[in-house]
C-alpha cells in the first residue's frame, strides 16, 4: 500500500500568513493526488486536483504543487475561513489512501 | 445540483449488519466508478471500497474485506454498501463519493453515521 505521510500537524498561524503543507508519498505516485479541506461536521472539500490544478470557485490563495514522491498545498495569505484539516490523497493505485490530515489553526 | 444523499445509518451491536445507500441527484452515476469513504470518530478519512461502472471491478480496503459488499443500481441510480460482522472499529461516518480521477472532478455526499456498540 501507498503511504501518505502529511506535515506538519497541527499547523499554528497567524492570519496572512503564508502557509505550506506537504505530502510525501511512499512510492512515485505520478501526478495523482488531490487536496481536501474538511471543517467540522462537514464532508470533504476538493481544492486541488492532480497536483496543481484549482477545482472551480476555490479561491486562487491555495496552490499546489509537487511531483512524484513529495507534495505541497500551499496558502499564500492564510484567512479565517481556512481554519480547517487539509487533506492529501493518492488514487495511483487501490488501495486509494488520505494522508493523516493537518489541522490549521489560527495562532 | 448534484446531490449524494446517503442513507441507512444506525445504531448496531457488534457483529451486526447494516446496509447503506447512496441515491444521487443531477448526476447520472451510471457512467462513474464510485467509492465508500469512511471517518471515524475525530480521525482521518478512509477509503473502504471502489466499483467501477460496470460493477465487475471492485476493490476493497483490507479492514473490510470479506465483511463488506459494495454494489450498484444504475437503474435506481444508486451505491449501496452492506456491511457485515460489525466491529466497533467501524464506527465511523460513511461517505459516497465519485471520486475525482484524471482531471474529472468527482462529488461527495454529506455522510451517514454507523454507531458499532452493545
Amino acid at each position: 500500500d501507498i503511504q501518505m505521510t502529511q506535515s506538519p500537524s497541527p499547523l499554528s498561524a497567524s492570519v496572512g500568513d503564508r502557509v505550506t503543507i506537504t505530502c510525501q508519498a511512499s512510492q512515485d505516485i505520478r501526478n495523482y493526488l488531490n487536496w481536501y479541506q474538511q471543517k467540522p461536521g462537514q464532508a470533504p472539500k476538493l481544492l486541488i486536483y492532480d497536483v496543481s490544478n484549482l477545482e472551480t470557485g476555490v479561491p486562487s490563495r491555495f496552490s499546489g504543487s509537487g511531483s512524484g514522491t513529495h507534495f505541497s498545498l500551499t496558502i499564500s495569505s492564510l484567512q479565517p475561513e481556512d481554519i480547517a484539516t487539509y487533506y492529501c490523497q493518492q488514487y495511483d493505485n487501490f488501495p486509494v489512501t488520505f494522508g493523516g490530515g493537518t489541522k490549521v489553526e489560527i495562532k | 445540483d448534484v446531490q449524494l444523499v446517503e442513507s441507512g445509518g444506525t445504531l448496531v451491536q457488534p457483529g451486526g449488519s447494516v446496509k447503506l445507500s447512496c441515491a444521487a441527484s443531477g448526476v447520472t452515476l451510471s457512467v462513474y466508478s464510485l467509492n465508500w469513504v469512511r471517518q471515524a470518530p475525530g480521525k482521518g478519512l478512509e477509503w473502504v471500497a471502489h466499483i467501477n461502472t460496470g460493477g465487475n471491478v471492485i476493490h476493497y480496503a483490507d479492514s473490510v474485506k470479506g465483511r463488506f459488499t459494495i454494489s450498484r443500481a444504475n437503474d435506481k441510480n444508486s451505491v449501496y454498501l452492506q456491511m457485515n460482522s460489525l466491529k466497533d472499529d467501524d464506527t465511523a461516518v460513511y461517505y459516497c463519493s465519485v471520486p475525482t480521477i484524471f482531471g474529472r472532478r468527482g462529488y461527495w455526499g454529506q455522510g451517514t453515521s454507523v454507531t458499532v456498540s452493545s
